[in-house]
């Protein structure tokens, strides 16, 4: 089954740009899904960041859209965030998920922490 | 921006009791609404789609319900693993997809 595992650094300097990878497993990011990144601050609920089709369709949180982007690369089977003019906000554990459309987010990665600080 | 507001933010219910969660949308969402349950240290799991249609492989004990504004889910008789926080989130009009702030449920 399909398996998603995120990567990248656990620390960010305030001001820089957080990048983190996830990479699909057991599929084909090229399926007929959206593949999304949502985030959850120490203590609290989930926010939902962004999600690209295979095509490279995008859509953003309107809250997020002027610092996020979200690339995908079908050659390695992963897609990609970044997120620029990191603060200590931005300190959270990052999911990536497939989204099904209309089915929901069925399949999670473990999710990866990432502590913006100087 | 669709608004989600879960009732009740804490539900305190023994083993075996029913349990009924409660999210209501600033504006319609059609059934197009989704819970998922999460577990300390643990990624979200889905557990119900477009409002009333469980996940592969979520028991018959949880149900969900609902159209429009106002959706429940429902948990018969709660087992020990069931205790958890529970968010809904909205698939109608994004972006975003929102997500209800959360109801924990906890063992009384």
């Amino acid at each position: 089954q399909v398996q998603l595992q995120e990567s990248g650094p656990g620390l960010v300097k305030p001001s820089g740009t957080l990048s983190l990878t996830c990479a699909v497993s057991g599929g084909s990011i090229s399926s007929s899904n959206w593949w999304s990144w949502v985030r959850q601050p120490p203590g609290k609920g989930l926010e939902w960041i962004g999600e690209i089709y295979h095509s490279g369709s995008t859509n953003y949180n309107p809250s997020l859209k002027s610092r996020v982007t979200i690339s995908v690369d079908k050659s390695k089977n992963q897609f990609s965030l970044k997120l620029s003019s990191v603060t200590a906000a931005d300190t959270a554990v990052y999911y990536c998920a497939r989204d099904q459309g209309g089915h929901g987010m069925d399949v999670w990665g473990q999710g990866t922490t990432v502590t913006v600080s100087s | 921006e669709i608004v989600l507001t879960q009732s009740p933010a804490t539900l305190s219910l023994s083993p075996g009791e029913r349990a009924t969660l409660s999210c209501r949308a600033s504006q319609s969402v059609s059934s197009y609404l989704a819970w998922y349950q999460q577990k300390p240290g643990q990624a979200p799991r889905l557990l119900i789609y477009d409002a009333s249609n469980r996940a592969t492989g979520i028991p018959a004990r949880f149900s969900g319900s609902g159209s429009g504004t106002d959706f429940t889910l429902t948990i018969s008789s709660l087992e020990p693993e069931d205790f958890a926080v529970y968010y809904c989130q909205q698939r109608s009009n994004w972006p975003p997809r929102t997500f209800g702030q959360g109801t924990k449920l906890e063992i009384k």
